[in-house]
């Protein structure tokens, strides 16, 4: 149980299009979904925290109208670069919460990652 | 503020050999601990999760340990296999829903 899916695993594009990732919660609900980017031998780096039927919060920093954040249902969340640049080169996670249990409260389960370079 | 730092940065062993990675934490008030094996290209898998009451927690041939006194934690690998070879990751959860603090990871490479 708790998987969750990414797709794509990975995406080329030019410099000033849009893409957009996807980010599944397979076998539960997940209200609350997480955006994180990593870069190369870096740790993950919290982008924003998506809740279903809400706006997201971005972490400081992050520009919300570059890094546009949905988050229609209770089991997906989209991730939409737009413009993108080859700076926004980076591997992308997201992650949702589990439903969780007292003592696990918080649990966060990762997608594999979409791998995103921008020419 | 809240930092979670793990040692060391990378580690080399031989396949069949053990090793131990370190983590040392500031996050207050804790709720709990999670090591994380993120393989290259892959996202994190949790290893383990533990809280303030537990000392130690095992899942196959890992197991890891917990002193809430000390805020330190180790990850101790038994019988490496070269699909050991991937970053482990500490990760600390604050009390409720606080945001998790990871650490930078420690990247193992196993070698026939």
């Amino acid at each position: 149980g708790a998987v969750v899916s990414q797709h794509p695993s990975w995406v080329i594009c030019k410099s000033g299009t849009s893409v957009k990732i996807e980010c599944r919660s397979l076998d539960f609900q997940a209200t609350t979904m997480f955006w994180y980017r990593q870069f190369p031998k870096q740790s993950l780096m919290l982008m924003a925290t998506s809740n279903e039927g809400s706006k997201a919060t971005y972490e400081q920093g992050v520009e919300k109208d570059k890094f546009l954040i949905n988050h229609a249902s209770l089991t997906l969340s989209t991730l939409t670069v737009t413009s993108a640049h080859p700076e926004d080169s980076s591997f992308y996670i997201c992650s949702a919460r589990g439903p969780g249990t007292i003592l696990t409260l918080n649990e966060q389960f990762f997608g594999p990652g979409t791998r995103l370079t921008v020419l | 503020k809240n930092q979670v730092e793990q040692s060391p940065q990378s580690l080399i062993i031989l396949e069949g050999k053990n090793c131990t990675l370190q983590c040392n934490y500031t996050v207050s008030p804790f709720s709990n601990l999670r090591w994380y094996k993120q393989d290259t290209g892959r996202g994190p898998v949790s290893l383990t999760i533990m809280t303030f009451s537990e000392n130690t927690k095992s899942n196959g041939r890992y197991t890891a340990t917990l002193d809430a006194d000390t805020k330190q934690s180790s990850l101790h690998i038994t019988a490496s296999q070269l699909s050991d070879s991937a970053s482990y990751i500490c990760v600390v959860s604050g009390s409720g829903y606080s945001t998790l603090t990871f650490g930078k990871g420690t990247m193992l490479l196993v070698s026939p």
